[in-house]
């Protein structure tokens, strides 16, 4: 009930394809859907987030589309750059149980080949 | 610079040891975390603090222990009873406890031999 599952583990995109990635959740209670990107030897950072008021969010080349009734969010990234090749999470927290739990998937390792 | 900050980056202990991670945080937030990262697993959850003087464990509490003596400070004690001691530890804090945004440190590795 409190996991979420990301796919794929690893993924390889040549420059400027547009590299998915997919998670799915159960708890329905959940209202919050952030991405994390990390770089190798470094912590985890805020790329960006989602309530599921709303079915998609774009910033720059990073859009997450979310499908409330299927219980399924992904992160796409348009025109993939060598720079984005990173450890990207997908995560989920009920923001109103106040228990600061984010839960979060077990990762995506995306490399970009110029 | 408000941030995050983790030290030693890197940490080498033998067998038997307690070892003790540093984190501290200068961005005034109440919530603090502790996770441990493991290739292919994700991101675990040690324990966390909502406030000073109070801490809860989360997933993976066996073997560790914490103290949230003041509010800039969360170290994490990585005990001789923690059988696979060997991962990287990552700190992180929130404004509260209840969000969804959390900013992570630069992380320590730990080798225990």
């Amino acid at each position: 009930q409190q996991q979420v599952k990301q796919s794929p583990q690893s993924l390889i995109v040549q420059k400027g394809g547009i590299s998915i990635i997919n998670c799915a959740y159960e708890n329905t209670a959940f209202d919050y859907f952030p991405w994390y990107q990390q770089f190798p030897g470094k912590g985890p950072a805020l790329l960006i987030a989602i309530r599921p008021d709303v079915s998609e969010k774009k910033e720059g080349r990073f859009t997450i589309s979310f499908n409330k009734s299927a219980k399924q969010f992904s992160l796409h990234i348009m025109d993939s750059q060598p720079g984005d090749s990173a450890t990207y999470f997908c995560a989920a927290i009920y923001l109103s149980g106040n228990t600061g739990k984010l839960i979060f998937g077990q990762g995506t390792t995306l490399q970009v080949k110029p | 610079d408000g941030g995050i900050t983790q030290s030693p980056k890197y940490l080498f202990r033998k067998e038997g040891q307690n070892v003790t991670l540093s984190c501290e945080q200068n961005l005034n937030h109440d919530a603090m975390y502790w996770y441990r990262q493991d290739p292919g697993q994700g991101l675990r959850l040690i324990y966390y603090s909502q406030i000073v003087n109070d801490f809860q464990k989360g997933d993976i509490a066996e073997g560790y222990s914490v103290s949230r003596e003041k509010k800039e400070s969360f170290p994490l004690t990585v005990t001789s009873a923690q059988k696979n001691p060997t991962a990287f530890y990552l700190c992180a804090s929130s404004i509260q406890l209840s969000s969804g945004e959390q900013y992570f440190g630069p992380g320590t590795r730990l080798t225990v031999t």
